[in-house]
């Protein structure tokens, strides 16, 4: 089975901290995306990448940034957290190919005060 | 128009009927369609996937595509209580930097009711 593991479940940060979240696959996918999830506005795409050190924005990328070292890696990273960036963060990965469904991490609940 | 749509929720079924979910979307040019089950405090997990026109079942579950009406549904036959979550549609595309991304609708959350 595919693992993807998310470092933190829960995280509480203060505005204007530097944020890292973490997230590791253990099944050489060669894709992997970091999603946002907030009631009534669904689950959002941040950022994606589909090799290491390659990364494309999603549909919100303001405010954050990714880094992806290793295959098997991918951080998100909150430059300088603000308030509207508490949400529920969702790591995921897929073999290559746009066949491929989404392997899920179980989430970083991340609040910001 | 959002790119994924979702029938608005709640769904409610008494256990044992059918609960039937529907999604449009809106590129013609998406080929792959995802149904994942997410229960409340969890992440989303694959439940369905299909690729062609017609129907797909898998146990319980039947999806549904139509891509001329760029339509797909999820039926879910003997609902059980299990059941109750919010089913999350997904849609890929195909071409150059949308290829393999999925774009998300907001979810139903279909409560089963003993």
């Amino acid at each position: 089975d595919v693992k993807v593991t998310q470092s933190s479940r829960y995280l509480v940060k203060r505005t204007g901290e530097k944020v890292f979240l973490e997230c590791v696959q253990d099944m050489d996918h060669e894709n992997m995306f970091w999603y946002r999830q907030d009631p009534g506005l669904g689950l959002r795409l941040i950022y994606f990448s589909y090799d290491v050190k390659m990364k494309e924005k999603g549909d919100i990328p303001e405010g954050y940034s990714v880094s992806r070292e290793k295959k098997e890696r991918f951080s998100l990273i909150l430059e300088s957290a603000s308030t509207n960036q508490t949400s529920m963060y969702l790591c995921a990965s897929t073999v290559e190919g746009f066949n491929s469904p989404l392997h899920f991490g179980n989430g970083t609940r991340l609040t910001v005060t | 128009q959002k790119e994924v749509e979702q029938n608005s929720g709640p769904l409610s079924v008494p256990e044992g009927a059918i609960a039937s979910l529907n999604c449009t979307y809106s590129d013609r040019g998406s080929q792959s369609f995802f149904w994942y089950r997410q229960y409340s405090g969890k992440s989303p997990e694959l439940i369905m996937f299909i690729y062609s026109n017609g129907d797909k079942e898998d146990g319980r579950f039947t999806a549904q595509l139509n891509k001329a009406s760029q339509y797909v549904s999820l039926l879910i036959r003997d609902s059980q209580p299990s059941d109750s979550a919010t089913y999350l549609c997904a849609v890929n595309g195909v071409y150059n930097t949308n290829a393999g991304k999925s774009t998300f609708g907001d979810g139903t959350t279909l409560t089963v009711k003993p």
